[in-house]
Formats: structure tokens, sequence, C-alpha cells
């Protein structure tokens, strides 16, 4: 199936441990993002790569990482976690330069105890 | 001022009727324009996008936009249950590449 696709689908872990976010996408594009929704379900971008190269970083604090190692894979590692980061991460990807929509993974749903 | 808002809701309509969501941009040079529909605890999936001034029409829903007074439209004709979701409302400017949401309005219809 073509898709994007994220790992794992639930996370739960305490407070200062430090864990990581998979994606790959076989959907061809060369864009990948990660969003943070929150509980009032608002998707805030937090990182977009291009082509594994670093586009947007929007103010996230540096606890989270993003690693690129193709252009096909976004991965997500968070240090030292605190409460507030319990939220649900996507995971998108879509192709640069058209003015296309972006599709998404499933989701992870972080829970920091 | 927010990039992108829309009413929170929720929105409630019985079924049959006409959904109307609304949203609402800052950025004038925004050029795409996207409805998404996230059911709960799924992620967010694309229903629409519109790029150019006036309404475009599939099957049920038919967005609206006029660029002028920066304004998205949605709505959904003879509203079915399975329509109950959140709506995300999303905005791109001409060669960015950030799609920025808004809060989403969540609807249900109502049996």
């Amino acid at each position: 199936d073509t898709a994007v696709s994220q790992t794992p689908k639930y996370l739960v872990t305490q407070m200062g441990n430090d864990k990581s976010i998979k994606c790959e996408q076989n959907l061809g594009h060369d864009t990948m993002y990660w969003y943070k929704q929150d509980s009032k379900k608002f998707l805030k971008i937090m990182f977009s790569y291009n082509n594994k190269e670093l586009i947007i970083n929007e103010t996230v604090p540096n606890r989270f990482s993003p690693k690129s190692p193709d252009k096909a894979h976004l991965n997500l590692h968070i240090n030292s976690l605190e409460l507030g980061d319990s939220a649900v991460y996507f995971c998108a990807s879509r192709t640069q330069g058209a003015d296309t929509e972006a599709f998404f993974g499933q989701g992870t749903r972080l829970t920091v105890v | 001022q927010k990039e992108v808002e829309q009413n929170s809701g929720p929105l409630s309509v019985p079924e049959g009727a006409i959904a109307s969501l609304n949203c609402t941009y800052s950025d004038r040079g925004s050029q795409s324009f996207f409805w998404y529909r996230q059911y709960s605890g799924k992620s967010p999936e694309l229903i629409m996008s519109i790029y150019s001034n006036g309404d475009k029409e599939d099957g049920r829903f038919t967005a609206q936009l006029n660029k002028a007074s920066q304004y998205v439209s949605l709505l959904i004709r003879d509203s079915q249950p399975s329509d109950s979701a959140t709506y995300l409302c999303a905005v791109k400017r001409q060669g960015a590449q950030k799609l920025v949401f808004g809060q989403g309005t969540r609807l249900t219809i109502n049996p």
C-alpha cells in the first residue's frame, strides 16, 4: 500500500526519558513534515525537510531533533521528555513545488507520565 | 491575530441539512487552500482543495474562496451522521513549504 506510515502508534513513557518516532513514505514525495496536535486539535508544524535538508524549524525546543536519512524517511527523536510533550505527532509528506496537499501518517499518540 | 482562524464549534446540524464551515486567513500571499476532515483518533484526510476565487463542487461538498475577503468556506449538503468529524482548514503561501492549519471546527450531524 502506498502511504505515510509512522511507528509506534502509541507511546507511553516517563518524564525524562528519550524516545524516537519513525516515519516512512512510499509516495515518492520529496518534502516531509512533523506536526504536533494538542488536545484542542490544533495542528502545529514543527519541522519540514526537503530531500534530507531541513527547511522549516518552527522554534521547537532543541530537545526535539529530526533526522532524515533519505527523502523517504523522517524520524523524530525527543530527549528529556516533559509532561507538556504529550500530544499526537503526525508525519506528513507532499511534493515540493506543487500546490498539492499533504498526506498524513496515522499519528503517534505520545503520553508522558 | 492567528494565521488561520476557524470557529471552533462545536457546530451541530440536523441530518439532511446544509453544514457551513468557515475559515479566515491573514496572509494575503496565500494561494492554496485545503479542507481536511479528521475523525476522532484518526489522521487528517483531504476532502477539498481550492486555488481560485469562486466555488468548487465535489459531490456533496462545495468549497468557496474569496481572496479579497481572505475567506474560505466549506458547505456540506445533505449532511449525514458520517460527516460528524473535525474539519481543518489549511492554507499555503505560493512557493512556501509550510501548510498552516486552523484550530478546526468540530461538526456533529444529528440523526
